[in-house]
């Protein structure tokens, strides 16, 4: 049973850019989160997804980001005209209802140069 | 705001020496939970603490909640090279989804 999956596992973005980071959860899992790790940090809360339904987004910047977790394919986060101050470690996690334990994928470390 | 402080951030112990590692937490909490970072790698999950008083041990580490005073221990027993990693605390503060981590402990387990 395949684990979280993430990609990709670097990004290099200029100023300006747009990111687009996918993750695919756990088999059988349908509950979505992202985090974002920025350097000498730890995990900071995003946004909650299940299939075509974003729960909460409180952790959200409120401008140039969003996420979509259709009802096929991966959950995606994307950045619109990033920042050097987006360049962090973006973690999705998944689990199989939305109070139990949550696996991590490898992560994206977003670089914006 | 909650917040989730852990120390100390940066721990050099040498192998077969005990240590502990503490994670203190600003508000009521419903479950903690400690992870294992690798670099460059995810987050593993080693503990999940459901109440208070609850004490769960694998191998050489063992983590331990008291939920009164908002604090959560980790504790290393005669550490090997293998431990080297680093360890994050996270507390769910009754959503049932969001994680709010600590900054992470950074262990360096020297011969």
């Amino acid at each position: 049973n395949a684990g979280v999956m993430q990609n990709p596992r670097h990004l290099v973005r200029r100023r300006g850019q747009e990111a687009r980071l996918r993750c695919s959860p756990m088999k059988g899992h349908s509950h979505v989160y992202w985090y974002r790790q920025l350097p000498e940090e730890g995990l900071k809360f995003m946004v909650y997804l299940q299939k075509e339904n974003i729960i909460d987004e409180s952790g959200m910047p409120k401008e140039r980001f969003s996420a979509e977790f259709p009802k096929e394919g991966p959950s995606i986060l994307r950045i619109q005209q990033v920042v050097r101050g987006d360049s962090a470690a973006y973690f999705c996690a998944s689990s199989s209802t939305g109070v139990n334990e949550q696996y991590f994928g490898p992560g994206t470390r977003l670089t914006v140069t | 705001e909650l917040k989730v402080e852990q120390n100390p951030l940066f721990l050099s112990m040498q192998e077969g020496k005990n240590y502990t590692i503490y994670c203190n937490y600003s508000t009521t909490s419903d479950r903690l939970y400690w992870y294992r970072q690798d670099p460059g790698k995810s987050l593993e999950s080693l503990f999940v603490l459901l109440s208070n008083g609850a004490v769960k041990q694998e191998g050489r580490l063992m983590a331990s909640l008291d939920t009164k005073a908002r604090l959560s221990t980790l504790h290393i027993t005669a550490a090997v090279h293998d431990l080297s990693a680093t360890y994050f605390c996270a507390v769910d503060i009754g959503s049932g989804y969001a994680l709010n981590f600590g900054k992470g402990t950074s262990l360096l387990v020297t011969p």
